[in-house]
């Protein structure tokens, strides 16, 4: 069982605010991830980390920020929201180990961002 | 290049029937398959994993991968109403696309329907 928690679960905003979604883990798992996915619509990878102090930007270029100052905690920031942004954001995490094989991921419920 | 390919649907089934679900993809050093299962409006979760050559059974799950054709499938079995939903192929980046060897690559989903 996947113990990994996003917060808000909804949340609906003006333009120009600041917002931070939240998203931990209890697996005390190395990797997370940050994906965006618009309904119906593939996932897109926006960031990942390896570790604390570890931060790379995903395939999907985004205006989010992230940090990774504890393992079990992996915020994602939008400094000033648009209605562009308005999508559901899902985070992830997975075990890792360099040169091992991949271990699988594991998705928290989500947070659904609508700007306004 | 970086590919994972589904056919999008929709996939439509009769209740109890086998529903077969096919993935190819494009990274001849990818080691590692993973099928998830989302419904609407929720976040993927893990069906099954595959990393030899062959099948693997769980339940009414089948996954079977086949690398030297770069191919992996999913079978359900006495399909459900419930199994309805959209079902991701992912398959890990084995080369170092700009470091993000280990990520996932998902595929855009099939979706299936189980009709009663």
């Amino acid at each position: 069982e996947a113990d990994i928690y996003q917060t808000p679960r909804y949340l609906v905003i003006g333009t120009g605010k600041k917002i931070t979604l939240e998203c931990s883990q209890t697996m005390g798992h190395d990797k997370m991830y940050w994906y965006q996915q618009d309904p119906g619509m593939e996932l897109h990878l926006i960031h990942y980390s390896y570790g604390v102090n570890s931060t790379e930007k995903g395939d999907l270029s985004s205006e989010s920020t992230v940090s990774r100052i504890r393992t079990e905690h992996f915020p994602l920031t939008l400094e000033s929201a648009r209605p562009s942004h308005t999508s559901q954001y899902l985070c992830a995490s997975s075990e890792y180990q360099a040169g091992g094989p991949i271990d699988t991921q594991y998705f928290g419920p989500g947070t659904r961002l609508t700007v306004l | 290049q970086k590919e994972v390919e589904q056919n999008s649907g929709p996939l439509s089934v009769p209740e109890g029937a086998i529903a077969s679900l096919n993935c190819t993809y494009s990274d001849r050093v990818s080691q590692s398959f993973f099928w998830y299962r989302q419904y609407s409006g929720k976040s993927p979760e893990l069906i099954m994993s595959i990393y030899s050559n062959g099948d693997k059974e769980d339940g009414r799950f089948t996954a079977q991968l086949n690398k030297a054709s770069q191919y992996v499938s999913l079978l359900i079995r006495d399909s459900q109403p419930s199994d309805s939903a959209t079902y991701l192929c992912a398959v890990n980046c084995g080369r170092n696309y700009g470091g993000s060897q280990g990520n996932l690559i998902f595929g855009k989903g099939t979706k299936l329907s189980v009709k009663p």
